[in-house]
């Protein structure tokens, strides 16, 4: 059981350069979520998602697209990426409403 | 501004002191909150929660407490220890959907040998 898997855990993107990140659950979790975490800022939420084939935008979503085709896998998309997107971004899942997030250990994304 | 904020942006602490680690939220029709713990390089991680029908809740060398009246969390670690240091947020169910979490922006706690 891994638990919350996220895949770069590092990647240095050009600006206007594309990627997705992965992040794949082992837990049957019927909720996901990606949040970007940048210095004095906290965890902001990006977009998520309550089940297969559906998304739903968070508080900071512009830039970005998300994908849910998988129930376990949840992918963030930059498709023109800005240095405004250097950031942490951390993926979560869990199993319903009220219950405890579990987090991936992070990916480290630098825009130049 | 944030709906969930911290009172104490840092804390440095003795090792075997207490501590607490206190926050404060705006939203009054929050029903469940969370504490976690996030160590330089990593993910958070989960500690403790708390539902609304709850004032108290203990854990393995923690305590959460909230008081809905003043709309305050807190969460008291004791005989904190040098793996303690980390920064510490609180998240509150935020929206009128649940499924969201809204995260205050932490504080940091060092603790001294």
């Amino acid at each position: 059981n891994a638990g919350v898997t996220q895949t770069p855990k590092f990647r240095v993107l050009k600006t206007g350069q594309s990627m997705t990140l992965l992040c794949a659950q082992d837990m049957n979790h019927e909720y996901m979520y990606w949040y970007r975490q940048d210095p004095g800022m906290g965890l902001r939420l990006i977009h998520y998602s309550v089940g297969e084939g559906t998304t739903a935008k968070g508080e900071v979503p512009d830039g970005y697209n998300v994908s849910r085709l998988k129930k376990q896998n949840f992918l963030l998309g930059l498709e023109s990426a800005a240095p405004s997107q250097t950031s942490v971004y951390f993926c979560a899942s869990k199993a319903g409403i009220n219950e405890k997030l579990f987090f991936g250990s992070g990916t480290q994304l630098s825009v130049l | 501004g944030e709906s969930v904020g911290l009172h104490l942006p840092t804390l440095s602490v003795q090792e075997g002191d207490n501590s607490i680690i206190n926050c404060a939220y705006s939203n009054s029709a929050s029903d469940y909150f969370i504490w976690y713990k996030q160590e330089s390089g990593k993910g958070p991680q989960f500690i403790i929660d708390i539902r609304s029908n709850m004032d108290k809740r203990q854990g393995q060398r923690v305590t959460v407490l909230l008081n809905k009246t003043v709309k305050h969390l807190s969460l008291q670690i004791a005989a904190t220890q040098p793996g303690d240091s980390a920064v510490y947020f609180c998240a509150e169910n935020s929206g009128g959907s649940n499924y969201k979490l809204t995260f205050g922006k932490g504080t940091l706690l060092t603790v001294n040998p």
